[in-house]
């Protein structure tokens, strides 16, 4: 199974202000996902890592929000951008085995908080 | 569109009780997976199975189990012997296989287990 680190575990941001998370990956893997779960709730894919290209976003998410990077194969950054308490949520990476159906691991997650 | 659904908001039970968590799923699709997965008070989300639609056959490990029924649409899991350590959220997710871009989970909302001493 794939190691991840993400980082920060947590942070309280002001609003307005901007704050990048980092996943790294133990090994080269194909697929690296961002997911939000908001308090209480369920999680929702934010968008697909895509590796040397622009990330895929889903409806309701847009690059200029959620800036991602990709630079190689282990590791992503997201950008949570122009911060509101909206956007107070845990922040996961998830990663893909070997191929996109097989397991799928998520990071530790990162607790935000915008006051 | 696909749907995974937990009825169970929160469930408590007492040390050593057995305890069922249900989930029912919607996809018009003939090929998928299903996963549940741990979610700790420390948040991190933890793997516990993966399950394709052609497997139909239950599984155990250790004092968890999962019984698949594709005739109901169902991927209840069950925890034998409950432990404190047990308490956490357990998300149900489905994915589907049918190529290109279909690589999302869509979790259901989760059901809290609380196991008291």
């Amino acid at each position: 199974s794939a190691v991840i680190s993400q980082k920060p575990s947590r942070d309280i941001c002001q609003r307005g202000t901007s704050l990048t998370i980092q996943c790294q990956v133990d090994s080269q893997v194909t697929m690296m996902f961002w997911y939000r779960q908001q308090p209480g709730q369920s999680l929702t894919l934010i968008a697909t890592a895509n590796q040397g290209s622009e990330a895929t976003y889903e409806s309701g998410f847009v690059i200029d929000k959620f800036p991602i990077s990709r630079p190689n194969l282990t590791f992503s950054t997201l950008t949570v951008s122009n911060m509101s308490p909206e956007d107070s949520s845990i922040y996961l990476c998830s990663v893909g085995d070997r191929g996109y159906n097989e397991k799928l691991f998520f990071g530790s997650g990162t607790q935000l908080s915008v006051l | 569109a696909q749907k995974v659904t937990q009825a169970q908001t929160e469930i408590s039970v007492v040390e050593k009780e057995d305890v069922t968590l249900d989930c029912v799923y919607e996809t018009r699709d003939t090929t998928y997976y299903l996963f549940w997965y741990k979610q700790p008070p420390s948040g991190e989300l933890v793997f516990l199975i993966r399950r394709n639609s052609f497997d139909e056959q239950n599984e155990i490990s250790g004092r968890y189990s999962w019984n698949f029924q594709k005739s109901t649409s169902s991927f209840n899991f069950t925890i034998t012997a409950s432990q404190v350590v047990d308490s956490a959220v357990y998300f149900c997710a489905l994915i589907l296989n049918s190529g290109g871009s279909n690589y999302k989970l869509t979790f259901g909302k989760g059901t809290l287990l609380t196991v008291n001493p």
